[in-house]
């Protein structure tokens, strides 16, 4: 039982660039979710999935698109990589509402981009 | 969006002192949620509250849901070393969302 696992770890672009972070989660949970953080700023909302087949924006969703691939995985893409879009990517996966008795989310290990 | 204020943004303690941190919202939350975050890790769950005015405590840790609904706290009694991290509050806004204070990162100095 690997939890929420992110890939990759670290990745560098150069500005227009484009990249896939990929997230995958094996603890058969519905909702999914990527965060950005940044230093001061703890960690914002980009997108997330509450259940397979639906996504929505959260708080900073410019720049960038998801796909919920199946319950287990979620992809966050940036098109066009912009030096704005350093940051540390958090994928993050939450089982359905009253199923266990502590509403949380389970967070992978990041992805640290930066983009030069 | 959401408002969580956490303070104090750091702080620098000897080990073995007391700790004591909070986060307050705009609005009332049903939930509050309180992580930490290991350098280069994700965050984890700590402790969760889901009534006013309820003590929970894990070990050391100890966080309370304020009354008004509009604030928690986080204390850690007798910091030791490995308490180095930030500590991060939330709760959920919609039936699928979470809002995240702007987190309070903790240095032990042995």
């Amino acid at each position: 039982n690997a939890g929420v696992t992110q890939t990759p770890k670290f990745q560098v672009l150069k500005t227009g660039q484009s990249m896939t972070l990929q997230c995958a989660q094996d603890m058969n949970h519905n909702s999914m979710y990527w965060y950005r953080q940044d230093p001061g700023m703890g960690l914002r909302l980009i997108y997330y999935s509450a259940s397979e087949g639906t996504t929505d924006k959260g708080e900073v969703p410019n720049g960038y698109n998801v796909s919920r691939l199946n319950k287990r995985e979620f992809s966050l893409r940036l098109e066009s990589a912009a030096p704005s879009q350093t940051s540390v990517y958090f994928c993050a996966s939450r089982p359905f509402p009253g199923s266990t008795s502590t509403d949380t989310q389970y967070f992978g290990p990041g992805t640290r981009l930066t983009v030069l | 969006g959401q408002q969580l204020n956490q303070s104090p943004q750091s702080m620098f303690i000897q080990e073995g002192e007391d700790v004591s941190m909070n986060c307050t919202s705009s609005s009332i939350f049903n939930t509050w949620l309180w992580y930490k975050q290991d350098p280069g890790e994700g965050p984890v769950l700590l402790i969760a509250l889901y009534k006013a005015g309820e003590l929970t405590s894990n070990g050391r840790l100890t966080a309370q849901f304020g009354i008004t609904r509009k604030d928690s706290f986080l204390n850690i009694s007798a910091s030791i070393p490995s308490d180095v991290g930030i500590y991060f509050c939330a709760g959920p806004v919609t039936g699928n969302q979470f809002y995240f204070g702007t987190g309070t990162s903790l240095t032990v100095i042995p």
